[in-house]
């Protein structure tokens, strides 16, 4: 079963930032925080990872609390190409690991 | 970054027929993942392929329904067999990239059985 939790879907206009939370509060010491998206018709593309720091990259930022126990990604200012399945993931280390995919959240980005 | 070929990118089945879909990277790997994505869920990871051994299956796939090739380090071949209705799904693969911290996935193979 996947280890993260993720509202089923979220709206944000064009030009705004789209923030995707993340619950993963079993989470592990050694385990990362990855996201994924998948536009229609489309495999999975990654987008970013962290483990215990804050991360940014030139597609999103990723937000991870102090607990470790829930993360955001921030899609700084969201444009209509933009619309996809986002997904959380938490797995151990790097490598050659399968991923578990949950529900994810669709994110329609408003024109 | 790797870059994954899939084929076919979509087809029609007859039930009772079988499919092999074809997956080429352009780089050395370790282990290729087949996944499927059953219309509006989510990836289920069907098997991991190693080069050299037999494929591992996750529960709820078994090898006499989805047999796995890994003939070399850049080649895998998974076959849907003895299709059904409920075989219809996108089928993807992916491959861990060289830095070992992200995933690629093909564009996958959209499976019609009817």
């Amino acid at each position: 079963d996947a280890k993260t939790t993720q509202p089923p879907s979220m709206d944000c206009a064009e030009g705004r930032a789209a923030n995707l939370p993340c619950n993963h509060s079993t989470i592990s010491g050694n385990e990362y925080v990855y996201w994924y998206r998948q536009i229609h018709s489309q495999g999975p593309q990654y987008i970013i990872h962290g483990l215990k720091n804050n991360e940014t990259n030139e597609m999103a930022s990723l937000i991870i609390t102090e607990d470790r126990k829930s993360s955001t990604l921030i899609l700084p200012h969201a444009t209509l190409r933009d619309t996809a399945v986002y997904y959380c993931i938490v797995r151990e280390g790097f490598g050659n690991e399968k991923l578990t995919f949950g529900t994810g959240t669709r994110l329609t980005i408003i024109p | 970054s790797a870059v994954i070929s899939q084929k076919p990118s979509r087809d029609i089945c007859q039930r009772g027929t079988s499919l092999t879909i074809q997956c080429q990277v352009d780089s050395q790997v370790t282990m290729m993942f087949w996944y499927r994505q059953q219309p509006g869920q989510s990836l289920t990871l069907i098997a991991t392929a190693n080069q050299g051994s037999e494929a591992t299956y996750e529960s709820g796939f078994v090898i006499d329904k989805f047999p796995i090739s890994r003939p070399n380090l850049t080649f895998s071949t998974l076959t849907v067999s003895n299709m059904s209705p409920e075989d219809s799904s996108i089928y993807l693969c992916s491959v861990e990239g060289v830095r070992g911290t992200e995933a690629f996935f093909g564009q996958g193979t959209r499976l019609t059985v009817v």
